[in-house]
């Protein structure tokens, strides 16, 4: 079973509409949890963090953790053009990034 | 201030090749990182430096693999010989300090026909 789990899309959604991005893990010892956004030919770059269960919003960025039932989540509001990215769900072990595969999103115009 | 920085961007190389990436963390970045992604699967961690020392190397896919980080400033990966199976895109990472924020380099996409 890999450590994290990831729908590898692609995700196509219109201009405007809410996008849900999804992972799951396997370790339930597993505490932070990233997203991460990589634009193509570029590296991943941090979107945000969440530690332990509950939401974080930052923006129309929403990062939700529900621990009980090891799932991930990334919410995006009004989405824009400019969100058409790969997303990469994430957690650490030490000092080491466990990454699922990444979906890729196109938004629509 | 300059992002992590990694030399060559592209790299097409033939099997049984040697190939060298460099990469250049931010300015007093002491933890610095590979990370390797293959077609269709995830990105995933090769090794650790803490300076000039290896931190962690279980990530190492095997000995033709050797990684470098000589004065604990820039650091480079030689693959030697290359296989077909190494082809795939090598990231470099930095962090100031363990457990803060990676900035990740833009990656060097190797090629071994």
């Amino acid at each position: 079973q890999k450590e994290v789990e990831q729908d590898p899309g692609p995700l196509s959604v219109p201009e405007g509409a809410i996008v849900s991005l999804n992972c799951t893990y396997s370790n339930s010892a597993f505490q932070y949890f990233m997203w991460y956004r990589q634009y193509s030919r570029k590296g991943p770059e941090l979107l945000m963090y969440t530690y332990s269960s509950g939401n974080k919003e930052d923006g129309r960025f929403t990062a939700q953790v529900d621990k009980s039932s090891k799932y991930i989540s990334l919410f995006i509001r009004d989405s824009q053009p400019s969100d058409s990215a790969t997303y990469l769900c994430a957690t650490v072990t030490g000092d080491k990034i466990i990454f699922g595969k990444g979906t890729r999103l196109h938004i629509l115009p | 201030e300059a992002g992590v920085t990694q030399f060559p961007s592209h790299s097409v190389i033939e099997k049984g090749q040697t190939v060298t990436l460099r990469c250049d963390p931010i300015s007093g970045h002491d933890n610095l990182y590979w990370y390797r992604r293959v077609m269709g699967k995830e990105i995933k961690f090769l090794l650790h430096f803490v300076k000039e020392s290896k931190q962690d190397e279980s990530g190492m896919p095997n000995n033709r693999f050797l990684a470098e980080r000589t004065g604990g400033t820039y650091s480079t990966l030689k693959v030697q010989p290359a296989e077909l199976e190494d082809s795939g895109v090598y990231f470099c990472a930095s962090t100031r300090d363990r457990g803060t924020e990676a900035f990740f380099g833009q990656g060097t996409r190797l090629t071994v026909v």
